[in-house]
C-alpha cells in the first residue's frame, strides 16, 4: 500500500531563518507531488506541483521554493522566512493529474515569530 | 475568477442528518471532490462526482448538478466523530483543484 510522510510536524522559526520541509512517498512510482498551504478560514492554496524528478511548477510567486531530487521525495524550502509564511503546510500525491484523488501527508504546522 | 462557496459553519445533533452545500464557478469542470479534515490533521478523501446524480457511500452521500454548479454532501446518522471540516474542491479545465474554504461541522449530543 502507498504511504506518504512529511516532517517535521511542527516548528517555530524566527523571521529571516531558513526552512526545509520534507515529504516522501512509498509504494508507488512516478507520483505527481504537491505542496499546499492552508491558512485559517481559507481554502487550500497550491504552492508547487511536480510531475517528475526536477520538474517543478510554481503557482504562487513567493519566497518559497521546491525541489524534487528523487522520484518520491519532495522538499519545500525558504532562505528567509517571513511572518506571512506561517501556516499549515501539506504535502500530497496523486497517481495522475487528470484523475484520482489526492492523498495527503500529516501536515506541518509552521509558526514564524 | 474561479470560486467555490460553502457555509462557514454548521451545527447538527448526534443521530440526525445534515446536508452541506457547495456551489462553484470554475473555468471548466473535471470532477468535484469532498474531503473531511479533523482539526489539526490532513484532509482525507470522502467522495468524487463527475456525472450528475447521487453517489452513496455508507452514511455519506454526495450529489452533483453540473448545470447548476451545485453539489451537496449528505451525512446520515451523525456521530460525534463526524465533527470536522468538510472541504469541497473542483477540478477545472486544466485539471487543477480549486478549493472551498471548508465547512466546520459541529455535532452536539
Amino acid at each position: 500500500s502507498q504511504t506518504i510522510h512529511q516532517w517535521p510536524a511542527t516548528l517555530v522559526q524566527p523571521v529571516g531563518s531558513p526552512l526545509s520541509l520534507e515529504c516522501t512517498v512509498e509504494g508507488t512510482s512516478n507520483p505527481n507531488l504537491y505542496w499546499y498551504r492552508q491558512a485559517a478560514g481559507r481554502g487550500l492554496q497550491l504552492l508547487f506541483y511536480s510531475v517528475g524528478i526536477g520538474q517543478i511548477s510554481s503557482e504562487v510567486p513567493q519566497n518559497l521554493s521546491a525541489s524534487r531530487p528523487q522520484d518520491r521525495q519532495f522538499i519545500l524550502s525558504s532562505k528567509k522566512l517571513l511572518l506571512s509564511d506561517s501556516g499549515f503546510y501539506l504535502c500530497a500525491w496523486s497517481v495522475r493529474q487528470e484523475t484520482g484523488e489526492l492523498f495527503f501527508g500529516e501536515g506541518s504546522r509552521l509558526t514564524v515569530l | 475568477g474561479q470560486n467555490i462557496d460553502q457555509p462557514t459553519e454548521m451545527t447538527a445533533t448526534e443521530g440526525a442528518i445534515v446536508q452541506i452545500n457547495c456551489t462553484y464557478q470554475t473555468s471548466g469542470f473535471n470532477g468535484l471532490f469532498w474531503y473531511q479534515q479533523h482539526a489539526g490533521e490532513a484532509p482525507t478523501f470522502l467522495s468524487y462526482n463527475v456525472l450528475d446524480g447521487l453517489e452513496e457511500k455508507g452514511r455519506f452521500s454526495s450529489f452533483l448538478s453540473r448545470s447548476k454548479g451545485y453539489s451537496y454532501l449528505l451525512l446520515k446518522e451523525l456521530q460525534m466523530k463526524d465533527s470536522a471540516s468538510y472541504l469541497c474542491a473542483v477540478k477545472d479545465s486544466n485539471y487543477q483543484l480549486i478549493w472551498g474554504a471548508g465547512t466546520k461541522l459541529i455535532i452536539k449530543p
